[in-house]
């Protein structure tokens, strides 16, 4: 079982430029979930999806975008980038039952 | 609104001793709570879970249980190891937040031999 996949691992973007990082689940869970973290902080909601078609905002969405047209899929996008989302990246994962979330291994990202 | 707090970090045990990592939380009814572990380099992953008071998650050693009068999640190990050397993480969801979960900060524990 593959679970949750995050592409790429690590990526380092300059200022201004755009990046999609890219969250598929093999599980057929309807919620998804875009978490970042930083040091010291703990993880803080971005987006997140109840299923395919709908998306709201977490915690901390300015300066990303997501969309979910299949269950599966759930990337999120960053339009000019910059050193504030220098951050690790996680996609995660539940079937909205009031159990786990599972999470992918992270994208950690830095913005130079 | 809907938080958690966990004791703050780093921790620093000596093979075999003693572990608790507190935990408490903030909810409207009844959440369901977790223990996530994060190792180096790698994502989180679920290490307990408790889904009603007094539930007591257990894996690998390691319990918690669920106490509803005093909104605590503690986790606890009898004897720690080199590979429990991690980042912990306590969390909880709940229907009525949309299913969101929220996480504390994270403790960081360090073994040594």
């Amino acid at each position: 079982n593959a679970g949750v996949t995050q592409t790429p691992k690590f990526r380092i973007l300059k200022i201004g430029q755009s990046m999609t990082l890219q969250c598929t689940q093999d599980m057929n869970h309807n919620y998804m979930y875009w978490y970042r973290q930083d040091p010291g902080m703990g993880l803080k909601l971005i987006y997140y999806s109840v299923g395919a078609g709908i998306t709201d905002k977490g915690e901390v969405p300015n300066g990303y975008n997501v969309s979910r047209s299949t269950t599966e899929d759930f990337p999120l996008r960053l339009e000019l980038a910059a050193p504030s989302q220098t951050s690790v990246y996680f996609c995660a994962s539940s079937d909205g039952r009031n159990t786990e979330a599972f999470f992918g291994q992270g994208t950690r990202l830095t913005v130079v | 609104g809907n938080s958690v707090t966990q004791m703050e970090g780093p921790v620093t045990l000596s093979e075999e001793a003693f572990l608790t990592i507190n935990c408490t939380y903030t909810a409207t009814g009844y959440p369901s709570l977790f223990w996530y572990v994060q190792y180096p380099g790698e994502g989180l992953q679920l290490l307990l879970k408790a889904t009603k008071a007094d539930d007591k998650g257990s894996n690998k050693g390691f319990e918690a249980t669920y106490r509803k009068e005093t909104t605590s999640f503690h986790l606890e190990k009898g004897s720690v190891q080199v590979s429990d050397s991690a980042v912990y993480f306590c969390a909880l969801t709940h229907l009525f937040t949309g299913n969101q979960f929220y996480f504390g900060t994270g403790t960081s524990l360090t073994v040594i031999p």
